[in-house]
């Protein structure tokens, strides 16, 4: 089966220009997950949607972050403006479950994101 | 919240020697624990996880462990190779709720 696609891969910005980037996860996986990974650390949770609905986002810094996930499938991470701070790996998983025994998170290749 | 320590951040061992790592969490509901690994400039690939209610699990070379009473868990590497070599990640979550990650180990197996 196919996995979960990324794009861009590699985005240099300049701080306080807007980024935005796409994820498509496997097909029939009803949980996607948008992650930051800064150089050196694990994953940390930015928001969780099951189908289209936010599960989880309290680690999503809402003053310059937002992400969408229309119609349940593709979903859109922005960050605006950006913060030399945000200059990290961005992963996006996803998982088919929604309730019952946690199952596998499969992630994507990723963006690294520089900021100057 | 769920806090997850990881222990050591860095392990050298010879081609054949075992591995562990061991993490430990703050969540005494936390009931899923899965291990990651990473290689340079790769994405996160699940390689094991175990439930709480399983004390003990293997795959071929690599197990895991779990000790509810004292919330930690430990991956255990046998008979190590040079393509072991990579970050590995801890996480552990309550159900459906985040997985919240350990800051990870770099493995390096020296031929």
């Amino acid at each position: 089966e196919a996995g979960v696609a990324q794009s861009p891969r590699y985005k240099i910005i300049e701080k306080r220009q807007s980024v935005a980037f796409w994820c498509n996860p496997i097909s029939g996986h009803a949980t996607l997950y948008w992650y930051q990974q800064i150089l050196g650390q694990g994953p940390k949770l930015l928001i969780q949607f099951q189908n289209n609905g936010v599960v989880d986002d309290s680690q999503l810094p809402k003053d310059r972050f937002s992400a969408e996930r229309l119609k349940g499938v593709d979903s859109t991470l922005k960050i605006q403006p950006a913060k030399l701070e945000d200059s990290a790996v961005y992963l996006c998983a996803s998982s088919f479950r929604t309730s019952g025994t946690p199952d596998t998170q499969y992630f994507g290749p990723g963006t690294r994101l520089t900021v100057l | 919240g769920e806090n997850v320590e990881q222990h050591p951040s860095t392990l050298s061992v010879q081609e054949g020697d075992s591995a562990v790592i061991k993490c430990t969490y703050s969540d005494s509901a936390s009931n899923y624990f899965p291990w990651y690994k990473q290689e340079l400039g790769k994405r996160p690939q699940l390689i094991i996880d175990i439930r709480s209610n399983v004390g003990e699990k293997k795959d071929q070379r690599i197990a895991v462990t779990l000790n509810k009473t004292a919330k930690h868990f430990s991956l255990h590497i046998t008979e190590t190779q040079p393509e072991d070599s990579a970050v590995y990640f801890c996480a552990a979550s309550r159900g459906f709720q985040k997985l919240v990650f350990g800051t990870g180990t770099r493995l390096l197996v020296s031929p």
